[in-house]
């Protein structure tokens, strides 16, 4: 079975400067998703941004971006020019490619807070 | 008007009481999710669903049943509620036949359990 950790149970960043939230997992297969999803004190999880393993480059939406590094497991997010809206608990997920997979496994969540 | 629904958004019952969270959908997905959210523990799959006759443990399924009533709708019961039942419950969506392999899961709003 596929787990995902998250080693940073919080983090905070100022205002417009860069924060790096890390992410690693544990996998036999070759090919999988993994995602970023941002969950504000609203509670809606929303979706920021998605990488498929067999895609060497790295994903970017706007202000961000993810450090894809498969050998290692690992899958970081930085988020750029930190905002205050940018303040949220952070879901790292995995989602194998298989047949009939769909389900998602989180990790244990980061919570950012972005000060002023 | 939400994709995503559920009802109700937050609820405070007693142990030992059956309650039933319910979820609609307007997306026209076909598999449809049930999570459980704990502090530090992340999300985690209760049950699914991939058609109106296909339906799965996931991996904390113990305690819970569900139903799927229509292709738009998928309940989560709790037969006899505990104490550790309490949690943030989550029902999210996906379309197996969209052309995008990501298969992106869609979040409802979450339902805030309380088992006294």
């Amino acid at each position: 079975a596929q787990t995902v950790t998250q080693s940073q149970p919080e983090m905070s960043v100022q205002e417009a400067e860069t924060v790096t939230l890390s992410c690693t997992y544990d996998t036999s297969e070759s090919d999988y998703y993994l995602f970023w999803y941002k969950q504000p004190p609203s509670r809606q999880m929303i979706l920021v941004i998605r990488q498929e393993a067999y895609k060497q480059q790295n994903a970017t939406e706007n202000r961000f971006s993810v450090n894809f590094q498969k050998a290692a497991k690992s899958f970081s997010l930085k988020i750029s020019d930190s905002q205050l809206g940018d303040a949220a608990m952070y879901f790292c997920a995995y989602r194998t490619k298989q047949t009939g997979g769909s389900r998602l496994t989180f990790g244990e969540g980061t919570q950012l807070t972005v000060n002023p | 008007d939400a994709d995503v629904t559920q009802t109700p958004r937050n609820r405070i019952t007693k142990t030992g009481k059956r309650i039933m969270l319910e979820c609609s959908q307007t997306k026209g997905h076909d598999r449809m999710y049930w999570y459980r959210q704990d502090p530090g523990l992340g999300l985690r799959l209760i049950y699914y669903s991939f058609d109106v006759k296909d339906i799965n443990k996931g991996e904390i399924s113990d305690g819970y049943s569900v139903s799927r009533q229509a292709q738009a709708k998928f309940s989560l019961s709790l037969e006899s509620a505990i104490p550790n039942q309490t949690a943030l419950y989550f029902c999210a969506t996906s379309d197996s036949k969209r052309i995008s392999s990501y298969n992106e899961q869609f979040f409802g709003p979450g339902t805030r359990l309380t088992v006294l």
